[in-house]
């Protein structure tokens, strides 16, 4: 397995313009977890997802932000409208549900993808 | 709400000298913590983490950290940096099987 992959890597995009980001988690890995992380600041939790349920979201995830994951495989994080103040870095991670095969809720990260919105 | 505080922003230390980076967190249960490293263009790597048990813990490359309850802290140690370990670092904490919480983040910054 090559672990989590996101695609594209980087994105330019200009102001009222829509953006979809793609994730590909570890295969079988049934939670997937969106981020964004601003320039000098932590990852912040937007939302996640067991199997294909959105179970939570972040108070950060305006509107303007929907997540799918339709077959509980990869998950697509669209944009609608974009402001300057979404240029952030997207992360996307995966993992095992809590308890899983005996196996503690560790997160593996993707790289990212980084928005510039202009 | 659960919360982390990484009090350095900034912190250089000679190449060869040991390292302390703290992590201080505010949550209501047990917490399970977390510490990642990122380096520039490249995702988070998972150096160690702590569910419960022995409250010293061990990592990948050498780092430590340990647990202590009475001062909300999970600090971060390596007796040996290398100019490799230059990177950011960011200490979380995670309810069971749920969203992290992360700190801001301390800049590690290696000199020859």
């Amino acid at each position: 397995d090559t672990g989590v992959s996101q695609n594209p890597r980087h994105k330019i995009t200009k102001r009222g313009q829509n953006v979809t980001f793609r994730c590909d988690p570890i295969s079988e890995h049934n939670r997937l977890y969106w981020y964004r992380q601003t320039l000098g600041q932590g990852p912040e939790f937007l939302t996640y997802f067991q199997n294909e349920a959105q179970l939570e979201k972040s108070r950060l995830l305006s509107d303007r932000f929907s997540a799918e994951r339709p077959k509980g495989s990869f998950s697509t994080l669209e944009i609608q409208r974009t402001e300057q103040g979404d240029s952030a870095m997207y992360l996307c991670a995966s993992s095992l549900e809590w308890g899983a095969s005996g196996a503690h809720n560790e997160q593996f990260f993707g790289p990212g993808t980084r928005l510039t919105v202009l | 709400a659960q919360s982390v505080t990484q009090p350095d922003i900034h912190i250089t230390v000679s190449e060869g000298a040991s390292l302390e980076l703290r992590c201080n967190y505010s949550y209501g249960a047990t917490p399970y913590l977390f510490w990642y490293v990122q380096s520039p263009g490249q995702g988070l790597q998972l150096l160690l983490k702590y569910f419960s048990g022995d409250t010293l813990v061990q990592g990948i490359k050498g780092f430590e950290a340990e647990f202590k309850r009475s001062q909300s802290s999970f600090n971060l140690r390596k007796p040996s940096v290398h100019w490799g370990d230059a990177a950011e670092y960011f200490c979380a904490v995670g309810a069971a099987g749920n969203m992290l919480t992360f700190g801001g983040g301390t800049r590690l910054m290696v000199k020859p």
